[in-house]
C-alpha cells in the first residue's frame, strides 16, 4: 500500500542553526499532512499541519512546506534549541479521512550545544 | 485536564497469556485510536473508534481486540500474547471534525517472552 517515508533517519545541528527535516509521500488523495514531535519516553505531540491546497504554513519557529509536484513535505525549525531534540514524524490522513493517519518512520534530530 | 492516560506503563507477559491495556481521555473526544510503535518504525494503527460502541480495524489488527463501552475509555486486549507483539503501545484521541490533531498518551511498553 501507499506509505509516507523520510529521506534522512538522523540529523545533527548546532544550537541556533535552522533545521530542515524532509519527508516524501505517495498518497495523492491525502488532504492533510502533519508533523509530530516525539521526545524520548513520551508520546508523539502535534506540531503543525498543512492542508493539501496550501504550499506553506508557519507556526511558532516552525514552517511546513508542501510540494505536491514532487510529493515532498518539509519541516523547518528556526533557531534550533536543545529542547527541539526529538524524533520527528510526518503523517498523512489515509484515504482522505480526517482521522486515519499513516506515519512515516521518523527522523532523529539532535541539537548540539 | 489529565489528557490521555494509559494503564499500565510497563508489562511483561509470557507467550499465550492475555491482558488488557486501558486508555482514558477526559477531553470529550469522539475518536480514539490504538497504535503500536516498533524500533526504527513509525506508528502503525491497530484499531480505532469513531464513537462510543463502535470500533474498526486499522493497519495491523490481527491478534488484538478492542472495546469502547464508554466514550472516555478505549480498551485494547491481547487474547494470547506472542513475542511479535512486543512493542510500545500508544493510545490517542481526537475531535470528530475540523482537526487532524491527535492527542497521545504516554505509552505502554509491553514485552512478551
Amino acid at each position: 500500500g501507499e506509505s509516507v517515508g523520510l529521506h534522512l533517519p538522523t540529523l545533527s545541528v548546532q544550537e541556533g542553526d535552522n533545521s530542515i527535516i524532509n519527508c516524501a509521500y505517495s498518497n495523492s488523495a491525502s488532504d492533510y499532512f502533519i508533523w509530530y514531535k516525539q521526545e524520548s519516553g513520551k508520546g508523539p505531540q502535534f506540531i503543525i499541519d498543512i492542508r493539501s491546497n496550501m504550499d506553506k504554513r508557519q507556526g511558532q519557529r516552525v514552517t511546513v512546506l508542501l510540494n505536491k509536484t514532487v510529493k515532498h513535505l518539509s519541516l523547518q525549525i528556526a533557531a534550533t534549541q536543545p529542547g527541539d531534540s526529538a524524533v520527528y514524524f510526518c503523517a498523512e490522513n489515509s484515504g482522505g479521512s480526517n482521522y486515519k493517519l499513516t506515519f512515516g518512520k521518523g527522523t532523529l534530530l539532535t541539537v548540539n550545544p | 485536564n489529565a489528557g490521555v492516560t494509559q494503564t499500565p506503563k510497563f508489562r511483561v507477559l509470557k507467550t499465550g497469556q492475555s491482558m488488557t491495556l486501558l486508555c482514558a481521555q477526559d477531553m470529550n473526544h469522539e475518536y480514539m485510536y490504538w497504535y503500536r510503535q516498533d524500533p526504527g518504525m513509525g506508528l502503525r494503527l491497530i484499531h480505532y473508534s469513531v464513537g462510543e460502541g463502535t470500533t474498526a480495524k486499522g493497519e495491523v489488527p490481527d491478534g488484538y481486540n478492542v472495546s469502547r463501552l464508554k466514550k472516555q475509555n478505549f480498551l485494547l486486549g491481547l487474547e494470547s500474547a506472542a513475542p511479535s507483539q512486543t512493542s510500545v503501545y500508544f493510545c490517542a484521541s481526537s475531535y470528530s471534525t475540523g482537526s487532524v490533531e491527535q492527542y497521545f498518551g504516554p505509552g505502554t511498553r509491553l514485552t512478551v517472552t
